[in-house]
């Protein structure tokens, strides 16, 4: 078990440039969640994934956001065009069927955009 | 929709003093978990104890021990004995029990402790 890993850990890049983000979750967590967390605040959930279902989505997931899961292992989160706000930390979380003992996070990817 | 309040921006205590969290929520769910997670400067969110809503007993973990009013919506923590490494941020967060769809963690603002020597 080694933890959930996020990659990169920090990402710079411009107003209306593309980014990717990688999550490789705990290997026997079926289930993977996004979260987002800006300066000062906690973290608010983008979008749940069971397997490689993408179940729900937040409202703050807007169309310049894409996240997908393939074969129910890593997942990828995409931000199109992106903008000032989106600056932020991204973080990935697993876990088993039993969410209620909580999840296990990964590190996150601090996003900024200039 | 849940909402999860912690009322302490910035908190400091002394090396080996107890200090407590403060952290209400609100929900009209009757069955639910709360938990504190610490978030060290290395940035990863590391759950530090969970509580089942049904459950009248105060949850503890050997330094980190719960006061969970259901009626009055409060879910504190104590930490004992601090330690220079419990130096954090620590957040209370909120999940409904909800069978089938995500389990999602609704999280306060945080509450930023300082343990001084």
């Amino acid at each position: 078990d080694t933890g959930v890993s996020q990659d990169p850990r920090h990402k710079i890049t411009k107003r209306g440039q593309n980014v990717t983000f990688r999550c490789d979750p705990i290997s026997e967590h079926n289930r993977l969640y996004w979260y987002r967390q800006t300066l000062g605040q906690g973290p608010e959930f983008l979008t749940y994934f069971q397997n490689e279902a993408q179940l729900e989505k937040s409202r703050l997931l807007s169309d310049r956001f894409s996240a997908e899961r393939p074969k129910g292992s890593f997942s990828t989160l995409e931000i199109q065009r992106t903008e000032q706000g989106d600056s932020a930390m991204y973080l990935c979380a697993s876990s088993p069927g039993q969410t209620s003992k909580g999840y296990t996070f990964g590190s996150g990817t601090r996003l900024t955009v200039v | 929709a849940q909402t999860v309040t912690q009322s302490q921006p910035e908190m400091s205590v002394q090396e080996a003093e107890t200090v407590t969290l403060s952290c209400t929520y609100d929900t009209s769910e009757s069955n639910y978990y709360l938990f504190w997670y610490k978030q060290p400067p290395s940035r990863q969110m590391i759950l530090v104890i969970r509580q089942e809503a049904y459950k009248q007993q105060n949850a503890t973990e050997n330094r980190f021990s719960v006061n969970f009013q259901k009626a009055a919506k409060s879910f504190s923590l104590k930490i004992s004995d601090s330690q220079l490494g419990d130096t954090a941020m620590y957040f209370c967060a909120f999940m409904k029990l909800n069978t089938g769809t995500a389990s999602k963690l609704t999280f306060g603002t945080g509450t930023r402790l300082q343990v001084t020597l």
